[in-house]
């Protein structure tokens, strides 16, 4: 069973700094990993998907990396703003069986 | 629909009662989940669809917890005899496929169940 941590557990920054997110997985052999923002009271919206081939991907101002061999994926928010103030969560699947296991998540807070 | 929809919202029920949670999935997506978030946890896997295929119940915690998935679309989530410790946010997603196709999951806004 695939095993996730994600530090810090809770982050406050003020707007305009660049920070990184962090995400440890267990098990190298996963197929892919995905990162999730949360709202409060809401679902759950991927931001962006690294397939196991890969070692970056990029949307906007979100840069997602993924080093298999260390079991470890980093999500980059550069210039960071009020609106992205959210709980971050990392999601990586076991194998290419139909699951993802998701970390407890990092609670974002960008102070204006 | 545009998104994946889920009813009720709310539901709050005594212990004992048996409560039915459903998920329609976004138009064309074979894979659907069932998760749960406990407050201040992460998302526990509960039970996957794809298509006509058996489904994938590893993760629920006991034999009061069973879902169903009508005509590969519609899903509904059923828990007897509920106790205190089910409270949680019941999160459903879907995907067009499943893992291996490299597709995003897309959850719909969950319900929250409080036992009391």
């Amino acid at each position: 069973k695939q095993e996730v941590t994600q530090i810090p557990a809770a982050l406050s920054v003020p707007e305009g700094e660049n920070l990184v997110l962090n995400c440890s997985f267990t098990d190298s052999a996963i197929y892919n990993l995905q990162w999730f923002r949360q709202d409060p009271g809401k679902g759950l919206t991927s931001l962006l998907l690294i397939q196991s081939s890969q070692r970056e991907q990029t949307s906007g101002r979100l840069n997602a990396s993924l080093d298999k061999s260390s079991g470890r994926s980093t999500l980059y928010i550069a210039a960071s703003q009020p609106g992205d103030s959210a709980t971050y969560l990392c999601a990586a699947s076991e194998g290419n069986f139909n699951k993802f296991y998701f970390g407890s998540g990092t609670k974002l807070n960008v102070k204006p | 629909g545009a998104g994946v929809s889920q009813s009720p919202s709310n539901k709050v029920t005594e212990k004992g009662k048996d409560v039915e949670l459903r998920c329609d999935p976004i138009s064309g997506h074979t894979a659907l989940y069932w998760y749960r978030q406990s407050l201040g946890q992460g998302l526990e896997f509960l039970i996957y669809f794809q298509g006509n295929s058996a489904p994938d119940k590893s993760g629920l915690p006991s034999d009061r917890f069973s879902a169903e998935r009508t005509g590969g679309s519609v899903s509904t989530l059923t828990i007897q005899r509920t106790q205190q410790e089910d409270s949680a946010v019941y999160l459903c997603a879907s995907s067009l496929m499943g893992v291996t196709t490299n597709e995003k999951l897309f959850f719909g806004s969950g319900t929250q169940l409080s036992v009391l």
